[in-house]
């Protein structure tokens, strides 16, 4: 049921290096989603997008960018990548807002 | 933002116990979400609710959309080994916008042999 993948897997960057992650989908859904995992704080918004070219900032967007060229495709950029960025980043798709959000397997992020 | 209060955070519970978690909000929600996660891997959905008294099972699991639309509840049926992860609530606020689901903090099941 892989119908939402993403890559690297697992990424270790230097501070202030930039890091493009990638979410790819076959399922045609109209919203994907960024998030971030960290202990203590469950999952966070960071951003999402309601459609190609079409995207907003969620709770924790700062120090972060995404784009969105095709449906399938969602890429969540960290311009200048921080320590305080370490973390585990899921993506997610939907078919419609409100209803269910299907996961991708995740990219788990260290940077020294 | 808005936040979902799960309990409980742990529990630890013998194989072939039922299980129960819930969240809670000051806020009304149109829809609660459960999903399990696996160490190393995303969040699988288990159940969605839609409406509010709305009861749907999926196995063993069997999950509630309280009435007063502020929360759910979740419960696992004869505990096996495999149920061992963590467990979260989402919602979706009544009167959100497309950014979508609020997350609880999860609750770790752990079974002893």
């Amino acid at each position: 049921d892989a119908g939402i993948t993403q890559s690297p897997r697992h990424k270790v960057t230097e501070t202030g290096t930039p890091v493009t992650l990638r979410c790819h989908q076959t399922e045609n859904h109209r919203y994907m989603y960024w998030y971030r995992q960290d202990p203590g704080h469950g999952l966070r918004l960071i951003h999402y997008s309601y459609g190609v070219k079409d995207t907003d900032k969620g709770e924790v967007s700062d120090g972060y960018s995404v784009s969105r060229s095709k449906t399938e495709d969602f890429l969540l950029t960290l311009e200048s990548a921080t320590s305080s960025q370490t973390s585990v980043y899921f993506c997610a798709m939907g078919l419609a807002q409100g209803y269910e959000q299907y996961f991708g397997p995740g990219t788990r992020l260290t940077v020294t | 933002g808005q936040q979902l209060n799960q309990s409980p955070q742990s529990m630890f519970i013998q194989e072939g116990e039922d299980v129960s978690m819930n969240c809670t909000s000051s806020s009304i929600f149109n829809t609660w979400l459960w999903y399990k996660q696996d160490p190393g891997e995303g969040p699988v959905l288990l159940i969605a609710l839609y409406k509010a008294g709305e009861l749907t099972s999926n196995g063993r699991l069997t999950a509630q959309f309280g009435i007063t639309r502020k929360d759910s509840f979740l419960n696992i049926s004869a505990s096996i080994p495999s149920d061992v992860g963590i467990y979260f609530c989402a919602g979706q606020l009544a009167g959100g916008g497309a950014d979508g689901l609020t997350f609880g903090k999860g609750t770790h099941l752990i079974i002893q042999p």
